[in-house]
């Protein structure tokens, strides 16, 4: 089974500081990791996933095997990116033999001024 | 526009009937998928397809059935076995377990 635990489902810092939510997850195979935003009145959106090992709108996130974990990280947190974060999980490709997605329940993230 | 496209975006439904949910995407992908959001408990995965004419039970698929005719569309149907069946329905799709691509939703209220 593929699980995708997020412990805080709220979150609040001021502009400025930095921000950490959390994502844990637990899959017995080769997982694949994402981290999906949707801010207010838009559509759920991939943010970043960690093969890609970007750094997108000033957030990185990085797999950790052994702890099980795919932090999302920013250094200064901006206004604009109040709104739930999602983490996500799918076995990764190998074949394409299985494409089952599975999502945290999500952090809501609302930075004060 | 391309995308995906769900209809429609608001339904009301009186207990004991069912109710079948648009979900039609011109992306040309493989999967899609069915997650209903509810408050507090993030998006859960109803069914799941990787190909036309097969699809796989998610986590909470008792009371709905979907279908997978044609690539483009994901039909799912919230049956009168669904105890409760107010939320909201997200579809998805995606190519390759890559970037999923989601539409706007639709809220269904029982009434």
């Amino acid at each position: 089974a593929q699980r995708v635990t997020q412990p805080e489902k709220l979150l609040s810092v001021f502009k400025g500081a930095p921000v950490e939510l959390k994502c844990n997850y637990s899959y017995s195979g080769s997982p694949e990791l994402f981290w999906y935003v949707q801010y207010s009145r838009q559509r759920l959106q991939l943010l970043l996933r960690h093969i890609s090992r970007e750094s997108i709108k000033g957030f990185t996130a990085d797999l950790n095997k052994g702890e099980t974990s795919f932090h999302l990280k920013k250094p200064f947190a901006q206004e604009e990116d109040s709104a739930m974060y999602y983490c996500a999980l799918s076995p990764a490709n190998s074949g394409g033999s299985n494409y089952k997605l599975t999502f945290g329940k999500g952090t809501l993230l609302t930075v004060n001024p | 526009d391309g995308g995906i496209t769900q209809s429609p975006k608001y339904l009301f439904r009186k207990e004991g009937q069912n109710v079948t949910l648009s979900c039609e995407q011109n992306l040309n992908h493989d999967a899609m998928y069915w997650y209903r959001q509810d408050p507090g408990q993030g998006l859960r995965l109803i069914y799941y397809s990787q190909i036309v004419n097969d699809f796989q039970k998610g986590d909470i698929a008792e009371g709905y059935s979907v279908s997978r005719e044609k690539k483009e569309s994901f039909p799912l149907t919230v049956t009168s076995a669904q105890k409760n069946p107010t939320a909201f329905y997200l579809c998805a799709s995606s190519f390759d377990s890559r970037e999923a691509f989601f539409g706007q939703g639709t809220r269904l209220t029982v009434v």
